[in-house]
């Protein structure tokens, strides 16, 4: 019963790397979204998606881009990583568009010299 | 400007003895609020919520309650046991908005035995 999986829990970057951040869920959710957590910020979300092939910006989404291929992932790519992407990020699926308890996976740690 | 704010960075609270966490939020468009709880090193997961059009919700020993006038909404904790110690979020989401939501900054409960 995996739920949300995130992968990796942990990564260093240098600024101007990329990378993705992976995030899959086997509930057959059809929404899906990032968040990053921030000290005294609580959770932003970054993007979400409601369904496969359909994804929009949420709060913070500059430097960052996504894709829903299939139901299951939605991976959150940094194309150029700046520090001030450095935070814990977040991905966090429901049942249906209306409004319904997240559940999130356990994060992904990035931090970015 | 924070819509949703948790003005408490933390709270004490002796094994038994009731628990309040305050939240309060700006946007007359939120119509539903939920509560998160997060442990270390784990992803939130949700605690209860509330419609809009409530004024009390009760889950066992965890109770919100919703004042609309006052734009503020609070969760209870009866008796408080050293495993509800975590970090607490309140999140909102505005009428139309589908499942996106805003959360709070977090409160750190500590429930001391």
């Amino acid at each position: 019963n995996a739920g949300v999986t995130q992968t990796p829990k942990f990564q260093v970057l240098k600024t101007g790397q990329s990378m993705t951040l992976q995030c899959a869920q086997d509930m057959n959710h059809e929404y899906m979204s990032w968040y990053r957590q921030d000290p005294g910020m609580g959770l932003r979300l970054i993007h979400y998606s409601v369904g496969a092939g359909i994804t929009d910006q949420g709060e913070v989404p500059n430097g960052y881009n996504v894709s829903r291929s299939t139901t299951e992932d939605f991976p959150l790519r940094l194309l150029s990583a700046a520090p001030s992407q450095t935070s814990v990020y977040f991905c966090a699926s429901s049942i249906g568009q209306g409004v319904q308890p997240q559940h999130f996976g356990d994060g992904t740690r990035l931090s970015i010299l | 400007d924070q819509q949703v704010k948790q003005n408490s960075p933390s709270l004490s609270v002796q094994e038994g003895r009731i628990s309040i966490l305050n939240c309060d939020y700006t946007n007359s468009m939120f119509d539903y609020f939920l509560w998160y709880k997060k442990y270390p090193a784990e992803g939130p997961t949700f605690l209860i919520s509330i419609s809009s059009i409530k004024d009390k919700n009760e889950d066992g020993r965890f109770t919100v309650f919703l004042n609309k006038s006052a734009k503020h909404l609070s969760l209870h904790i009866v008796p408080s046991q050293p495993g509800d110690s975590a970090v607490y979020f309140c999140a909102a989401r505005a009428r139309g908005a589908g499942n996106m939501l805003t959360f709070g900054g977090g409160t750190r409960l500590m429930v001391k035995p």
